[in-house]
């Protein structure tokens, strides 16, 4: 298994702003997954990209994927108080465990 | 619809006492299950992972070990904590079979502080 690793940390953005976080890690994957998790929460799922697809929407979320250069991104578009939380990216080979990094903040000013 | 229940929510044990984290998973049947330890301001650590009663893998040598006595409910436990043992617990599971991982879904966690 491998984990991935976000960047940046932390990020602060005033609401209605667009936020991208950017997840790099080092080996082939089959899938790569993003996860939202508030403060003293769980995680909750927010999409999964497969390697064979490039591109992924899901409502304000818009997820990238370049195998080539092994990285995925992230972008919230007009973001939102609510956004404000951490942001975990979980890329896998296959049926394995799955590993998370450090995560990044996302902080969203009213 | 599945559900997952861990608990308690919070806890305070002194050093040297025993642990028992207990998870629960509704709504389907022979899931991976996971725990996963977060300290203060930082990311996940997975501690151990099963994909079925009795196949439990251990990520990191440690002071806890974990258990699965029915198929849809595991045991984090420790018989000693220290007070390298305090941190955010999460319980998760996702649905095993096939060549790929699939959406993983957590519990909302205990936070364990050990004084």
């Amino acid at each position: 298994s491998q984990q991935g690793e976000e960047d940046p940390q932390a990020l602060s953005i005033q609401e209605g702003e667009n936020a991208t976080m950017n997840c790099s890690y080092k080996t082939s994957i089959n899938n790569l997954q993003w996860y939202r998790q508030n403060s003293g929460r769980g995680l909750v799922h927010l999409i999964l990209i497969r390697s064979n697809e490039r591109e992924k929407h899901s409502g304000r979320l818009r997820v990238t994927l370049d195998t080539s250069k092994k990285s995925s991104s992230l972008l919230i578009t007009a973001s939102r108080a609510a956004d404000t939380a951490s942001y975990f990216c979980a890329p896998s080979r296959g049926s394995e465990k799955l590993v998370f990094g450090k995560g990044m903040k996302l902080t969203v000013n009213p | 619809s599945q559900t997952i229940h861990q608990w308690p929510a919070t806890l305070v044990q002194p050093v040297g006492s025993p642990l028992s984290l207990e998870c629960t998973v509704e709504g389907t049947s022979n899931p991976n299950l996971y725990w996963y330890r977060q300290a203060a301001g930082r990311g996940l650590q997975l501690l151990f992972y099963s994909i079925g009663i009795d196949q439990i893998s251990s990520e990191v040598p440690q002071n806890l070990s974990a258990s699965r006595p029915q198929d849809r409910q595991f045991i984090l436990s420790s018989k000693k904590l220290l007070l390298s043992d305090s941190g955010f617990y999460l319980c998760a599971w996702s649905r095993a079979g096939g060549r790929w991982n699939t959406e993983a879904f957590f519990g909302q966690g205990t936070r364990l502080t050990v004084v």
